[in-house]
Order: C-alpha cells, then structure tokens, then sequence
C-alpha cells in the first residue's frame, strides 16, 4: 500500500545545530508539503515542492530549507534550531491526478515531534 | 494569499446532539475546500470534501456545504459519538498541479457522553 514517512519520530537537539527531518512518500505524488503545527496556529505551511528540482516558500520558511532530489523524498532542514523552531512538523504529498490516491486529497506523514532546548 | 478563518475554536455537543463548523475564505478562485479530521496525537486525515461546482455533499453522518457567492463553507455533523471527539480543520485550495493548501486553525469538538 501507498504511504507516506517521517523519520525520525521524536528529536530533541539543542539550539545552534543544524537538524534535518525526513519523508518519503510512495503514493507516486508530484506535490511535497512541510508544515508545522502548534497550538492556536493550525497548521502552517513552510516548504513545498511541484516536483523533482522545484521547492518553494511557504508563510514560515524562515531557519528551514528543502531540497527534491527525487520525486518520492523532501528532507526539511532547520539551518540552526531555535526554541521558537519547537513544534510538531508534518509532511504531505499530493497530487492533481490522484497517484496512487484521489485527486488533489493530501496526505500526511505521522508526523514528527521536535524540541529545541 | 488566501485567508481562511474558522469558528468556533471549541465546541461541546452532547453525544447524539449535532455539530456544526463554519469556515470563510477570501481567495474567489480557491475551488477544493477539504475537511480533515486529527485525533490526538495523530496525523490529519481526509473525511469529506467538496468542490465549487457542487453546493452540499453527504457522506452518511458528515456533510459539508458550500456557498461560493458568500466564500463560506460548512462542516455538519449529525447524530454524534464520542468518536466524533478530535479536532477538525477546514481548508481551501485552487486545483490543479500546483496546488497550495491553506489550512484554518482548527476547531476542537468534544462530545460529551
């Protein structure tokens, strides 16, 4: 079955260091979306990608960076964590086709919890 | 940019009782406003959607309507279950192959047995 991860699950690092938050996707989407969720925001978005070689900001890109290199994978990068980069971060995949799914439905990762002493 | 909003941010319902949500947006072309459903501590998932060439669509206990002259759309659901308990978020996006979402912020429903 088709599906989407994040790895790892739960990070704590310290402030200053360069962190990077992993997903892969295998529901054979061109959209690739990172956001981050805390509590009273929703869900944000910080990154996103139409596809191999293409990656865009989202409303809260600051500190963050992505990279597509392939179609099934969109690692984030925190540059250099902050407290204020403490959050719960989700991945998703999409497609106007549908892929291995219905048409333009996102479709998240499990998420990863991260914390920034 | 596109600008939903969301109300109410808590709801309590008596199980059995109905609920309703109530999201606006901003951009006329946005034309896929799906509803997704979070558990705790889970991840967000598809429970309906709808698109602007339809006003209202059902799936058994959920619906969600649609009134594109006002930019406002609508989450019902009926008979609730102490399952139905997460927190709902609607959203609004264009179609197509490049697609952005724009999420509201969520609205926590508790259904009290």
């Amino acid at each position: 079955d088709a599906e989407i991860t994040q790895s790892p699950r739960h990070k704590i690092t310290e402030t200053g260091r360069q962190v990077t938050l992993a997903c892969h996707q295998t529901w054979n989407h061109n959209n690739m979306f990172w956001y981050r969720q805390d509590l009273g925001h929703g869900l944000r978005l910080i990154h996103y990608s139409y596809g191999v070689q293409d990656t865009n900001k989202g409303e809260v890109s600051d500190g963050y960076s992505v990279s597509r290199s392939n179609t099934e994978d969109l690692p984030l990068t925190l540059e250099s964590a902050a407290s204020s980069q403490t959050s719960v971060y989700f991945c998703a995949s999409s497609d106007m086709r549908g892929g291995a799914g219905a048409p333009d439905t996102q479709y998240f990762g499990p998420g990863t919890r991260l914390t920034v002493l | 940019g596109e600008n939903v909003e969301q109300h109410p941010s808590t709801l309590s319902v008596q199980e059995g009782d109905s609920a309703v949500i109530k999201c606006t947006y901003s951009d006329s072309a946005s034309n896929y406003f799906p509803w997704y459903k979070q558990e705790l501590g889970k991840r967000p998932q598809l429970i309906i959607d709808i698109r602007s060439n339809v006003g209202e669509k059902k799936d058994q206990r959920i619906a969600v309507t649609l009134n594109k002259t006002a930019k406002h759309f609508s989450l019902h659901i009926t008979e609730t279950q102490p399952e139905d308990s997460a927190v709902y978020f609607c959203a609004a996006s264009i179609s197509g192959g490049y697609q952005k979402v724009t999420f509201g912020t969520g609205t926590k429903l508790q259904v009290i047995p």
